[in-house]
């Protein structure tokens, strides 16, 4: 199976901060990833596809990028609403794998 | 409005049965693949399944297999997971997703998700 790591498991950031996330892939995974943005008691909501392509609503702050073994999640200005658990996803083969996850607190 | 909507959770004794449905509504349920995701209280998320848009093809962690049964009923626009020999690990909160892409067939991640219904196991 395809482990998925993820850095930091957590992090404090201020409303502003340009923040990265980064998952790295137990083996070359091409671009076949995707990240994922839930809060507390809530769905998760598919942010980046495909390593880099902004699903459809998601604000422009949030970029994605990578590929191979290592990719990074961007948001360049944290907003008062990001504040969550992102994950990482690979869908390069079944089993299908999430990194552990990187909480967003305040600072 | 696409949506998607869980039911038939709860609480089950250690080595029973439960089945989970999820109502699909506002897209062509059969053109896609539709997936379970669970996430136990307080950790991460975890795949469980998929299933193609025909019903064709399922997949399921190594975690499950032998034990769950995903199935769907595209003339109800249902998916449903059929969970045997529950176990204490199994507690979690399960998803269904909605697919875009085809497992092993270029890039394919989860569009839509439903709100979830909780599974615990317990005697």
């Amino acid at each position: 199976d395809i482990q998925m790591t993820q850095s930091p498991s957590s992090l404090s950031a201020s409303v502003g901060d340009r923040l990265t996330i980064t998952c790295r892939a137990s083996q070359s995974i091409s671009s076949f990833l995707n990240w994922y943005q839930q809060k507390p008691e809530k769905a998760p909501k598919l942010l980046i596809y495909a390593a880099s392509s902004l699903q459809s609503g998601v604000p422009s702050r949030f970029s994605g990028s990578g590929s191979g073994t290592d990719f990074t999640l961007t948001i360049s200005s944290l907003q008062p609403e990001d504040f969550a658990t992102y994950y990482c996803q690979q869908s390069y083969g079944p089993p299908i794998t999430f990194g552990g996850g990187t909480k967003v607190e305040i600072k | 409005e696409v949506q998607l909507l869980e039911s038939g959770g709860g609480l089950i004794q250690p080595g029973g049965s439960l089945r989970l449905s999820c109502a699909a509504s506002g897209f062509t349920f059969s053109s896609y693949g539709m997936s379970w995701v669970r996430q136990a209280p307080g950790k991460g998320l975890e795949w469980v399944s998929d299933i193609r848009g025909g019903g064709d093809s399922p997949y399921y962690a190594d975690s499950v297999k032998g034990r769950f049964t995903i199935s769907r009923d595209n003339s109800k626009n249902m998916l449903y997971l059929q969970m045997n020999s529950l176990r204490a690990e199994d507690t979690a909160v399960y998803y269904c997703a909605k697919d875009v892409g085809v497992m092993l067939r270029g890039h394919y991640y989860m569009d839509v998700w439903g709100k979830g219904t909780p599974v615990t196991v317990s005697s």
